[in-house]
């Protein structure tokens, strides 16, 4: 089975442009998380999308904004980008699972996106 | 100070040495206690995946979580040079796989 695939690999920008990010989530996932993650440091949480909506936002700006498809991809938008957007996008499909009385989630991530900002 | 500190390192260590990860936490609503390790220029892959306090073996690697003082472990017996990679110590209080917050990562290198 496929895994999380993302497109693309790597992507130069300058400032001020924007930029769209691509995600598909393994098959039978409904979850769709974006993680940033600058070098030297772990993934950081932007944003958790389910069934299409909305489900979470961590601490990023407006300027970032996502939304999920009917087939449960989804696209990550930044706009007037920043040098310090640059960093690896990280996409996480999950599959949530009731056991033992308690919800499990498990993170199951994509390659990533290289996005350098010059 | 961050909610989930880890040291850095590098770590390097002969193959076949027992390795020791570790990290620390302030938010006790955490409940939810992931590895996950990543090589470069690739996602992060889940190791482990423990609830609560106790400790979870799964071949080569024991997770421990002692939720008394916010501390957790990763343990991997015999490493070999391909567990050469970075360790990321992740926490949630929710699901797991939600607003997952992670340390910075421990980069390990096992020479052969």
């Amino acid at each position: 089975d496929a895994g999380v695939t993302q497109s693309p690999t790597h992507l130069i920008k300058t400032r001020g442009q924007h930029v769209t990010l691509r995600c598909s989530p393994i098959s039978g996932h409904k979850s769709v998380s974006w993680y940033q993650q600058v070098l030297g440091q772990g993934p950081q949480f932007i944003f958790q999308y389910y069934e299409k909506e909305e489900r979470g936002r961590g601490n990023f700006p407006d300027r970032f904004s996502a939304r999920q498809f009917p087939n449960y991809s989804s696209e990550l938008n930044v706009n007037a980008l920043l040098l310090g957007d640059s960093a690896l996008y990280l996409c996480a499909s999950s599959l949530t699972l009731m056991s033992g009385g308690r919800t499990n989630e498990k993170l199951f991530f994509g390659s990533g996106t290289q996005l350098s900002v010059l | 100070q961050k909610e989930v500190e880890q040291d850095p390192g590098p770590l390097s260590v002969p193959e076949g040495a027992i390795v020791s990860l570790n990290c620390t936490y302030s938010n006790s609503a955490f409940q939810y206690f992931m590895w996950y390790r990543q090589y470069s220029r690739k996602g992060p892959e889940l190791l482990m995946y423990t609830y609560s306090s106790g400790n979870k073996e799964d071949g080569r690697f024991t997770a421990q979580v002692d939720k008394s003082s916010k501390y957790i472990s990763l343990f991997i017996r015999d490493s070999q040079p391909s567990d050469s990679a970075t360790y990321l110590c992740a926490m949630s209080g929710d699901t797991g796989g939600f607003k997952t917050i992670f340390g910075a990562g421990t980069r390990l290198f096992v020479k052969a």
